[in-house]
């Protein structure tokens, strides 16, 4: 059973074109993440979600944004993407902030043209 | 700042041999997990076994075990009996407790040869 869902599994964009990605869990977590993947390289979070609240790490360009409209999903926003946003994006989930384990998606791998 | 280095990039093992992945960490915490997470081609990334530091006795989770060294900051996975299935990139990761954010390695890509 899929517990972290994440759509499409494969997206392609123009560049400086907007492009949204999905996350849904069944999970029922309070917390859901956001990480960049590039190739051969090690996940990078993004952001988190804890219930509404939102949390931006230091680093994240001011192009990534995203929403959570509900516990069950959460969404990606790339507002103009530009080639160095071509990545794998994995979506992942823990019950709090405290619980040590994540629970990933599949993810979405990106390609920008 | 914590860091997780994995110094093989990729690592190959015989079917039904054992391999060993290495691990070393910096932080100043004395709290915190230690996970070893497998991504197995085009599949999502799943927990393969967790370590937390305060406890002494190494994790095993069946074919899969830790060799956590605290002082040293070394934390390696051995792989037993290894199987075709266990192909895959494995990050070592660290989270302090109660933080929010794992910190990965860079990952070691194993090759299992039949």
């Amino acid at each position: 059973d899929a517990m972290v869902i994440q759509n499409p599994r494969y997206q392609v964009t123009q560049f400086g074109k907007p492009v949204t990605l999905s996350c849904s869990q069944t999970l029922n977590h309070n917390v859901m993440y956001w990480y960049q993947q590039k190739s051969s390289q090690a996940p990078k979070l993004l952001f988190h979600y804890y219930d509404k609240d939102f949390n931006n790490e230091a680093d994240t360009p001011d192009n990534f944004q995203s929403r959570r409209p509900n516990t069950s999903f959460c969404f990606l926003d790339i507002r103009s993407p530009g080639l160095g946003d071509a990545a794998m994006y994995l979506c992942a989930t823990s019950r709090s902030l405290s619980t040590d384990t994540q629970y990933f998606g599949p993810g979405t791998r990106l390609t920008v043209l | 700042a914590q860091t997780v280095t994995q110094s093989q990039p990729e690592m190959s093992v015989q079917e039904a041999e054992t391999v060993t992945l290495s691990c070393t960490y910096d932080t100043s915490e004395s709290d915190y997990y230690l996970f070893w997470y497998k991504q197995p081609p085009s599949r999502q990334m799943i927990l393969v076994i967790r370590q937390e530091a305060y406890k002494q006795q190494n994790a095993t989770e069946n074919r899969f075990s830790v060799n956590f060294q605290k002082a040293a900051k070394s934390f390696s996975l051995k792989i037993s009996d290894s199987q075709l299935g266990d192909a895959a990139m494995y990050f070592c990761a660290y989270r302090k407790t109660g933080g929010f954010k794992t910190i990965f390695g860079a990952g070691t890509r194993l090759f299992v040869k039949a």
